[in-house]
């Protein structure tokens, strides 16, 4: 299984504070790449997927890097509600015998922005 | 709205026993996906499903089976469970491209005494 590096954290971050985490996978083929964000206690929910001319959704921002194999996650002006673990995921082409692609998912980067 | 549902959001079992999770989706996706997630360990796949019937083994299938009966249903079963399974539980879709987005359920937290 190809890996997902991502820095664990925790960032503590003033609130108002612009913040960026990145993440490097290894594996080349990968085509589908997400960021995803998890609530204490809670599940995995997609906050943008990222493509490869990089994507703006309100104060977030992704970007792709293929040929250093990293991707991006900027937030500015942080909120409190912005608190949680962010998931880099990348999708593994092939990564069953029938075919069928897979996610891999990064460990997360905990994120605490303070008031 | 898409939707998948899991069976139980707490769950407290015994060394030995048999247990049942089961999670149900709503959005007529082909593929299902089981997964545990500890502190430090991230999420790890246990087993997945990309039709009715078929299942293939993830990074860590030992100790669980699977059975997807019906395109909405994916269960995970536990054959006798240990107190190395406590763990939360998180089941997904995606459709049939598999390199879409997976939508998780709101998990199932089982501890094993």
């Amino acid at each position: 299984r190809k890996e997902v590096e991502q820095d664990p954290g925790p960032f503590n971050v003033p609130e108002g504070a612009t913040v960026a985490f990145n993440c490097t996978y290894s594996n080349s083929a990968s085509q589908s790449f997400f960021w995803y964000r998890q609530d204490c206690r809670k599940e995995p929910k997609l906050l943008m997927s990222v493509y490869s001319s990089g994507n703006e959704d309100g104060r977030f921002t992704a970007q792709l890097n293929r040929a250093s194999q990293y991707i991006s996650l900027l937030i500015r002006d942080s909120k409190l509600s912005d608190s949680a673990t962010y998931l880099c995921v990348v999708n593994e082409p092939g990564y069953s015998g029938g075919g069928a692609d897979g996610l891999t998912f990064g460990k997360g980067t905990h994120l605490i922005i303070q008031p | 709205d898409v939707k998948v549902t899991q069976s139980s959001r707490y769950l407290v079992k015994r060394t030995g026993e048999k247990v049942f999770l089961e999670c149900v989706q709503d959005m007529d996706h082909e593929n299902m996906f089981w997964y545990r997630q500890d502190p430090g360990l991230g999420l790890r796949l246990i087993y997945f499903s990309y039709d009715v019937k078929m299942k293939e083994k993830g990074d860590i299938p030992e100790g669980y089976s699977v059975s997807r009966e019906k395109k909405e249903r994916f269960s995970l079963i536990l054959e006798s469970a240990s107190t190395n399974q406590t763990s939360m539980y998180l089941c997904a879709s995606s459709s049939a491209e598999g390199k879409d987005e997976q939508y998780f359920g709101p998990g199932t937290r089982l501890t094993v005494t």
